[in-house]
């Protein structure tokens, strides 16, 4: 299986702040990968897919780079309703696989 | 509007089926490949199942875990998708989300599974 490493595992950074977590998986994914973003007692919301592109309705401030095994989700600039969980997700190769989650608090 | 409305989920005893509906809404159903995936606290996420659509001859996929004890199906003039649980574990416990697409571009809010005698 693909194991994704995600980093940090937590953070806390400022309003207005550029703010990168980082995926790592242990093949090349070919940029198969998405990101998703999680409130406490909510489902996911997908951000990213395909590496680099932006669902419909998420806002600009949210990018992702990336390819091969390594990848990222950017904030451009820190709001308040940016705290959650943020995950990645491979989708190159079954069984699909997810990182273990970066936790964002606002400092 | 996108929307996905899991139900089917509840408290069932170990070794007993339960089975999972996700009803979509807002996109072409019939167009995309669907997927469950479930939470918990001890596994965090994981994907369980995916179903590709009629041009992939609607072939199924399955994490190690649930292959030979869950069974996902679709029925595109239902906007539905399935998962039949067999012989439960407590393993399986969680939050049962189904998602469209392969980069999983919507999640539908979730049914509980629960698994105790």
């Amino acid at each position: 299986d693909i194991k994704m490493t995600q980093s940090p595992s937590s953070m806390y950074a400022s309003l207005g702040e550029r703010v990168t977590i980082t995926c790592k998986a242990s093949q090349d994914i070919n940029s198969y990968l998405s990101w998703f973003q999680q409130k406490p007692g909510k489902s996911p919301k997908t951000l990213i897919y395909r590496a680099n592109r932006l669902v419909d309705g998420v806002p600009s401030r949210f990018s992702g780079s990336g390819s091969g095994q390594d990848y990222s989700l950017t904030i451009s600039s820190l709001e308040y309703e940016d705290m959650g969980i943020y995950y990645c997700l491979q989708y190159n190769e079954f069984p699909y696989t997810f990182g273990g989650g970066t936790k964002l608090e606002i400092k | 509007e996108v929307k996905l409305d899991e139900t089917g989920g509840g408290l069932v005893q170990p070794g007993r089926p339960m089975k999972l509906s996700c009803v979509a809404s807002g996109f072409t159903f019939s167009d995309y490949w669907m997927n469950w995936v479930r939470q918990s606290p001890e596994k965090g996420l994981e994907w369980v199942a995916q179903i590709r659509n009629r041009p992939y001859n609607y072939e199924t996929y399955y994490s190690d875990s649930v292959k030979g004890r869950f069974t996902i199906s679709r029925d595109d003039s239902k906007s539905t998708i399935y998962l039949q649980m067999n012989n439960l574990r407590a393993e399986d416990m969680g939050i049962y989300s189904c998602t469209w697409g392969d980069g999983h571009y919507g999640w539908g809010q979730g049914t509980t599974l629960t698994v105790s005698s």
